[in-house]
């Protein structure tokens, strides 16, 4: 079946440095994606979205970068800092409007 | 605006017993998501609706689970009978389907049967 994944289970970075996550999906027709940020129980927070009509959208801190031909997307974070901290979901959306996630990733910051 | 509200933040319940589950979605928003998160499978998509109308409920696990939507400002996810393997937490999530903006989620419910 069609699923959003995550390459990575775990990534740890240095306070300071750039982070990278990636993640993969698998529905070429889905037009909207969404990065989600998770905190110990808390619920899912949006951080930044992309339409499949862009390649790239800036936030505060944030990037994201959409590559429709590998059907890849990532989401970059300058500057880490411990706060960052938290699983990150990437999601993906179509016409239906049924929210898919990936399995997530937890980005552990170093001090 | 008080965001997407669930209630209890948490349930304690023995097997068998019937648990409902409750959501409040954002006021304005036409979409409503049911998912559950474990550790083992992640956050699936159990039911969504539109305009208060089911669109799929291919994600519920069983007949056990139901639910439903009575109106645009309440939803309820029903489990009768729990078992244990229903132990997760439930988080409800509102949109306006067609915007193209973010889906709100709640606090989620975490619920535990023993």
């Amino acid at each position: 079946g069609e699923s959003v994944g995550l390459h990575l289970p775990t990534l740890s970075v240095q306070e300071g440095d750039n982070s990278i996550i990636n993640c993969a999906y698998s529905n070429s027709a889905s037009d909207y994606f969404i990065w989600y940020k998770q905190e110990s129980g808390k619920g899912p927070q949006f951080i930044i979205d992309i339409r499949s009509n862009m390649d790239k959208r800036q936030g505060q801190r944030v990037t994201v970068l959409l590559n429709k031909t590998v059907k890849h997307l990532s989401l970059q974070i300058a500057a880490t800092q411990p706060g960052d901290s938290a699983v990150y979901f990437c999601a993906e959306t179509g016409a239906n409007s049924k929210l898919t996630f990936g399995k997530g990733i937890t980005l552990s910051v170093r001090p | 605006d008080a965001g997407v509200i669930q209630s209890p933040r948490h349930e304690v319940t023995e097997m068998g017993q019937e648990v409902t589950l409750r959501c409040k979605p954002i006021s304005g928003h036409n979409s409503l998501f049911w998912y559950r998160q474990t550790m083992m499978r992640g956050l699936e998509l159990l039911i969504y609706f539109n305009n208060n109308v089911p669109i799929d409920d291919s994600g519920m696990p069983e007949d056990r689970f139901s639910a439903k939507m009575p109106n645009a400002s309440f939803s309820t996810l029903k489990i009768q009978p729990s078992e244990p393997r229903d132990s997760a937490v439930y988080f409800c999530a509102s949109s306006f389907a067609g915007s193209g903006y973010g889906y709100t989620f709640g606090s989620g419910t975490r619920l535990t049967v023993v």
